[in-house]
């Protein structure tokens, strides 16, 4: 069974780039049935997609973070990864990276446990 | 954006009743529809896909139903590991957006 973990610095500043890790054991990222999600939760809110990558390096990103997101992927470390840039204190939040399945429904079946940013000086 | 509503925000009930949760589309996305339950610190977890499907290892007393723009979740009989929040989430069109949550907690 895939497992996820997500990594990163727990504090950043504004205006800095913010970047995370998922890494994931169990199992590879390699491959066309799934693909590999960025969500968020600002404290207390709801969720937030920030977009998705697929083996292929396709990517689709939520367009309120299109101009700062990146995601890519790294199959030697089978491992996925987020850049946002000039963050600010709006990006306060809990990040999960989340694998999705291919299908008609593409929903999110396995979840890394979460890593709290905070953005502040 | 597809905006997702649901109803009710929150909602207190007991052990042993049934709980309904709906989720309203701003336009139709047939059944690209799944609910999750979160708890708190914790990761969201699937607990229906495409609008009715049981996702594997879910108890059966979790149940979906819905297309179009209408949806709801039924708990038939709730259980104490069962107070959580529940959102729906569109995968009919991106952004991706979710419900904002129904929290259900202890009467």
């Amino acid at each position: 069974q895939v497992q996820l973990q997500e990594s990163g610095p727990g504090l950043v500043k504004p205006s800095q780039t913010l970047s995370l890790t998922c890494a994931a054991s169990g199992g590879s990222i390699s491959g066309d049935n799934y693909f590999w999600t960025w969500i968020r939760q600002h404290p207390g809110k709801g969720l937030e997609w920030i977009g998705h990558i697929f083996y292929s390096g396709t990517a689709y990103y939520n367009p309120s973070l299109r101009s700062r997101v990146t995601l890519s992927l790294d199959t030697s470390k089978n491992q996925f990864s987020l850049i946002l840039s000039s963050v600010t204190a709006a990006d306060t939040a809990v990040y999960f990276c989340a694998r999705g399945l291919r299908d008609h429904s593409s929903n999110m079946d396995i979840w890394g446990q979460g890593t709290t940013v905070i953005v502040s000086s | 954006d597809i905006q997702m509503t649901q109803s009710p925000s929150s909602l207190s009930a007991s052990v042993g009743d049934r709980v309904t949760i709906t989720c309203r589309a701003s336009q139709n996305i047939s059944t690209y529809l799944n609910w999750y339950q979160q708890k708190p610190g914790k990761a969201p977890k699937v607990l229906i896909y495409a609008a009715s499907i049981l996702q594997s290892g879910v108890p059966s007393r979790f149940t979906g139903s819905g297309s179009g723009t209408d949806f709801t979740l039924t708990i038939s009989s709730l259980q104490p590991e069962d107070f959580a929040t529940y959102c729906c989430h569109q995968t009919y069109r991106t952004p991706w957006t979710f419900g904002p949550g129904t929290t259900v907690d202890i009467k």
